[in-house]
């Protein structure tokens, strides 16, 4: 696509719901992050993919989030059991080849958890 | 471990002027340095890039420096007009193992007063 997708746009959940946000590159873009960004506050690495793989998972805040990313193109962030600190907005970004070419952003997933 | 400090959280300034916004980070350079611009409510946008044996970049009114002994880069908007308003984000690779973690500052919020 002309851009990176990010779907749903925004997403009110109950605590102690599983849901799952979704990231659609730009085509061709190897490198896959995902950031959460709480109100007002800066950018939190969460993950990357190079490809299908995650040689970095430390920045995932607990075991109940998990990501993957299936053809090297479509990436799923799922988080279960939501709390209502996981309330923020989801950023997905691509780039052609990683950290030293520029990366395209997502317009995010606003998740609230009530 | 390797840290990314924005030099304030806001900086005003008049229409006209020249706006000066600091990134430093802690430990080893980067091979290269990003820059960013987020509005309110939308993901970030890049800007420029920087690699360490560039002192100096620019673009239309933009300049960034790079001074791997200072470990510092300096964001330069000449002319600043209103619609500068913003909050600007430098993004490095914080391993310094050429990984591709690209992790942001806080950002510094500038506001450009007509």
């Amino acid at each position: 696509g002309a851009g990176v997708s990010q779907s749903p746009s925004n997403k009110v959940t109950e605590k102690g719901k599983d849901v799952e946000l979704r990231c659609d590159p730009i085509s061709g873009h190897t490198a896959l992050y995902w950031y959460r960004q709480s109100l007002g506050q800066g950018l939190e690495f969460l993950i990357y993919f190079q490809g299908n793989s995650a040689p970095d998972k430390s920045g995932l805040p607990s075991d109940r989030f998990s990501a993957e990313r299936t053809g090297g193109s479509v990436s799923t962030l799922t988080i279960q059991r939501t709390q209502q600190e996981d309330s923020a907005v989801y950023l997905c970004a691509s780039s052609s080849q990683g950290w030293n070419t520029e990366a395209f952003f997502g317009q995010g997933t606003r998740l609230t958890v009530v | 471990s390797q840290k990314i400090e924005q030099n304030s959280e806001a900086l005003n300034i008049q229409e006209g002027k020249t706006a000066t916004l600091t990134c430093n980070y802690t430990n080893y350079s980067p091979a290269y340095l990003q820059w960013y611009r987020q509005d309110p409510g939308r993901g970030p946008v890049f800007l420029l890039l920087i690699r360490e044996n560039e002192k100096e970049k620019r673009k239309e009114r933009l300049k960034v420096t790079f001074d791997t002994t200072l470990k510092q880069s300096l964001f330069h908007i000449t002319a600043s007009q209103p619609a500068d308003s913003a909050t600007y984000l430098c993004a490095l690779d914080i391993t310094g193992a050429g990984s591709y973690q690209l992790t942001f500052g806080k950002g510094t919020k500038l506001s450009v007063i007509p």
